[in-house]
């Protein structure tokens, strides 16, 4: 149980193209979604929590107007990255848990390369 | 903000050796959680600890919780070459309504056969 499925594994494209990324949760509904960055050899770094029906909270320094935030049912949060640049490259990833105080599941991620 | 460091950054072993990694919070944690990614992979959710000055084991891994909730640690006895990869702790801090962790700075295992 408690699969976690992000889509897509891999994007390349061109600096300027907006970027749409999802993570659904696969046997449970999530009322919380999370969207974390992270660069090579370093931790994970939250971005963001997705609210099922209302606005995403940010974390400090996260532009929600860059990364926005949609979550629109209890099983799909995606995170669209808009305009993207090269500084924007980096692994993303989501995860859900059943409810508050519950281990945290991770979707494989996705690996953006803006060029 | 809370911050969540762990040490060391990196250990190199050789297969059979121990290994330990040291997780401190800057706040009081309600929770900590330990977590496994692969080179290449996601966040595996390994254990959760709750009470002051916890001790759970998995087979060769044993985790500890301090007795302040503030800090952690996770102990392997006789590393095998499985055990590749950075371990994170991450803490939950008290109040909020959601389950938001903050990762530690993580410490990548390499293990020479």
């Amino acid at each position: 149980g408690a699969v976690v499925s992000q889509h897509p594994s891999w994007v390349i494209c061109k600096s300027g193209t907006s970027v749409k990324i999802e993570c659904r949760s696969l046997d449970f509904q999530a009322t919380t979604m999370f969207w974390y960055r992270q660069f090579p050899k370093q931790s994970l770094m939250l971005m963001a929590t997705s609210n099922e029906g209302s606005k995403a909270t940010y974390e400090q320094g996260v532009e929600k107007d860059k990364f926005l935030i949609n979550h629109a049912s209890l099983t799909l949060s995606t995170l669209t990255v808009t305009s993207a640049h090269p500084e924007d490259s980096s692994f993303y990833i989501c995860s859900a848990s059943y409810r508050n105080n519950q281990p945290q599941h991770f979707g494989d991620g996705t690996r953006l390369s803006i060029l | 903000g809370q911050q969540v460091m762990q040490i060391p950054q990196y250990q190199h072993v050789q297969e059979g050796e121990d290994f330990t990694t040291y997780c401190n919070s800057s706040t009081t944690l309600s929770n900590i959680q330990w977590y496994k990614q692969r080179p290449g992979g996601h966040p595996v959710f390994l254990i959760q600890l709750v009470k002051s000055g916890e001790v759970k084991k998995q087979k060769r891994l044993t985790f500890q919780f301090g007795e302040a909730k503030k800090n952690s640690s996770l102990h392997i006895t006789a590393t095998q070459t499985t055990d590749v990869g950075t371990y994170f702790c991450a803490g939950k801090g008290y109040g909020g309504a959601t389950n938001k962790l903050i990762f530690g700075t993580g410490t990548l295992l390499a293990v020479q056969p």
